[in-house]
């Protein structure tokens, strides 16, 4: 039984640029949550998609943007990336919009 | 506004040295409170979820317990594979899980 997958695994980046990291949710998972956790740091909530819609968002900016595909999948895109932006991006899935959801390993994103 | 303390930062146990990890939480409407395990540079790991008071769940040496205030994970006779960050986090109305900053286990042999 497949888990949670997420890639790419490592990213570095410049100040500026643009970026997109994928999560593929567990099997029998229908939805996406995407969370960054800064060093030290619990996760911070971003956002989740469930029906291929943003049904709730944290305290991001619009700079955040996403994306679920109809096989349930996810895309998180950052636009215009920031020094602060450089963190461990996870992707957590779960059924039916679910209480417990289980986490992937997560990308690590750093910008110079 | 949500918040939720883990104590202590840091703990550092010897092998066989039972202790207990705390989380206090505040929030209104609270549907479930999780625990999480997280190894370095990795995502974390399902522990538990509860959620009522007075409810409490077990697996292998981890005891979660539940009251309207705090939660505790109880560590019983830990061993080196033990050693992570341990996360607890918060779930109110939609789905968003609330986390604390964790608290860091290391048991020496």
């Amino acid at each position: 039984d497949a888990g949670v997958t997420q890639s790419p695994t490592h990213l570095i980046k410049t100040r500026g640029q643009q970026v997109t990291l994928r999560c593929s949710p567990k099997s029998g998972h229908d939805t996406v949550s995407w969370y960054q956790q800064a060093l030290g740091q619990g996760p911070q909530f971003i956002f989740q998609y469930y029906e291929e819609e943003e049904r709730q968002r944290g305290n991001f900016p619009d700079r955040f943007s996403g994306h679920q595909f109809p096989n349930y999948s996810s895309e998180l895109n950052v636009n215009a990336l920031l020094l602060g932006d450089s963190a461990l991006y996870l992707c957590a899935s779960s059924r039916d919009r679910g209480r417990e959801q289980y986490f992937g390993p997560g990308t690590r994103l750093t910008v110079t | 506004e949500d918040q939720v303390t883990q104590s202590p930062e840091a703990l550092r146990l010897q092998e066989g040295e039972s202790s207990s990890l705390n989380c206090s939480y505040t929030v209104s409407g609270l549907r479930g409170l999780f625990w999480y395990r997280q190894d370095p540079g990795k995502g974390p790991e399902f522990l538990f979820t509860l959620y009522s008071a007075g409810e409490e769940k077990e697996k292998e040496r981890l005891k979660a317990t539940l009251t309207k205030k705090e939660s505790f994970l109880h560590i019983t006779a830990p061993k080196p594979e033990d050693s992570a960050t341990y996360l607890c986090a918060v779930q109110r109305y939609g789905y968003a899980l609330n986390f604390g900053k964790g608290t860091s286990l290391l048991v020496t042999p």
